[in-house]
């Protein structure tokens, strides 16, 4: 089974403007991490943003907001006045404390293009 | 402060070859991670260390890859014979240690067996 879902292979935004990208999880692990990260043409994996699963709020780091919804398994990104240099993959991943040692589950990924 | 070193960057070997590649991690992270990524796919753990010993190592295909970290550093991963569906990006990332939630990761190596 998909441990972890990102539905769009390709997202367009207008610079300036803000993007979700989407991201659903499925465990039965009650301790877990959601991670996103951000992978540009060069190749390097990019931490951007974390969650753990008994957080209360919503992670925010600068730009970037996790938008955390527990009982429906989601963990949307969003980015905020988009960026040129925003332009890359983003990678969703998932780390179960528990059932799978502590290893990095990640998904497809969306391909971010932002438009001048 | 310095980021996980990987090389080499880029490599290309024909099928039967064996190739190697090396990690040094974040200065004090007792945990080291070797990933696979296929082109247009997620990375996939292949193996993880803390310090020195293996953690994990349920998704190395073991009849030709193989990983040490003798000194519970750096890291070497090899792939002896390489085949044709070895081409990927490789990834090294580490974390302080397996309960530390972020793994950094370094810049990667890719790989393409003719």
């Amino acid at each position: 089974a998909q441990k972890i879902t990102q539905t769009q292979p390709g997202m367009f935004v207008q610079e300036k403007e803000a993007v979700t990208l989407d991201c659903t999880y499925d465990t039965s692990d009650p301790s877990y991490g959601l991670f996103w990260y951000k992978q540009p043409s060069s190749g390097e994996m990019i931490f951007l943003i974390y969650q753990g699963s008994y957080d209360q709020q919503n992670a925010t780091e600068g730009r970037y907001s996790l938008n955390f919804q527990k009982a429906r398994k989601s963990a949307n990104l969003v980015i905020s006045a988009s960026q040129l240099g925003d332009s890359a993959m983003y990678f969703c991943a998932m780390r179960e404390l528990y059932n799978q040692g502590g290893k990095l589950i990640f998904g497809q990924g969306t391909e971010l293009s932002v438009k001048p | 402060e310095a980021g996980v070193a990987q090389s080499p960057r880029y490599k290309i070997i024909e099928k039967r070859q064996s190739v190697a590649f090396w990690c040094n991690p974040i200065s004090g992270h007792a945990t080291l991670y070797w990933y696979q990524q296929i082109l247009g796919q997620g990375p996939k753990l292949l193996i993880q260390f803390q310090n020195n010993g293996v953690v994990d190592d349920s998704q190395l295909p073991k009849d030709r890859f193989s990983a040490e970290r003798l000194k519970g550093v750096d890291s070497t991963l090899k792939i002896q014979p390489a085949k044709l569906e070895d081409s990927a990006v490789y990834l090294c990332a580490s974390s302080l240690d397996v309960r530390e939630e972020t793994q950094y990761f370094g810049p990667g190596t890719r790989l393409l067996v003719l």
